[in-house]
């Protein structure tokens, strides 16, 4: 088992370039987020599904887009990309349910910086 | 939504001390509460969580505690070690029990 994979795990992009953040879980889990990690502001979630074909708003969604249209994957995509976007994006799936037996894995990360 | 706050934003200590770092949250429903270590450069790792029908839990030399009424928990190390040195997050399933909404994190330094 990979657990969760993240493509790629470093970027760099020029202001106004659009690029797509891949994730992919091979635990069968229904749910998955994008969270990005700045200095200071912990986790802050970006987009997240609770299954194939849905999505919904975290707390910091402007500038993003999101799509699930595998179980296994969740792309994140930045259409015109801003220096504000500079962070490190990690993902995160997990079973439904509440607890122990639900722990929520993250992949590695994507360091992505914007010129 | 959940809105969670942690303190300290930095801890530092001294080997063989003891280190808490606590937290609180908004949303009365949430009942699910994880803190994750995230070494350097690392992804963030599920260390030890608490349900609300639990008060305290106990794994080695950590322990988590939680006040359902005042809406508040805390991480306690004890005998901290050099290996301990980490940023520490704390959590609470937000977003109607499907999503994990995490504090700051607090950078803990242990010194030998």
């Amino acid at each position: 088992n990979a657990g969760v994979t993240q493509t790629p795990k470093f970027r760099v992009l020029k202001t106004g370039q659009s690029m797509t953040l891949l994730c992919a879980q091979d635990m069968n889990h229904e749910y998955m987020y994008w969270y990005r990690q700045d200095p200071g502001m912990g986790l802050r979630l970006i987009h997240y599904s609770v299954g194939e074909g849905t999505t919904a708003k975290g707390e910091v969604p402007d500038g993003y887009n999101v799509s699930r249209l595998k179980k296994q994957n969740f792309l994140l995509g930045l259409e015109s990309a801003a220096p504000s976007q500079t962070s490190v994006y990690f993902c995160a799936s997990r079973r439904p349910g509440q607890g122990r037996n639900q722990p929520q894995h993250f992949g590695d990360g994507t360091r992505l910086s914007i010129l | 939504g959940e809105n969670v706050e942690q303190h300290p934003s930095t801890l530092s200590v001294q080997e063989g001390d003891s280190a808490v770092i606590k937290c609180t949250y908004s949303d009365s429903a949430s009942n699910y509460f994880p803190w994750y270590k995230q070494e350097l450069g690392k992804r963030p790792q599920l260390i030890i969580d608490i349900r609300s029908n639990v008060g305290e839990k106990k794994d080695q030399r950590i322990a988590v505690t939680l006040n359902k009424t005042a809406k508040h928990f805390s991480l306690h190390i004890t005998e901290t070690q050099p290996e301990d040195s980490a940023v520490y997050f704390c959590a609470a399933m937000g977003q109607a029990g499907t999503a994990l909404i995490f504090g700051k994190g607090t950078t803990l330094s242990v010194s030998s």
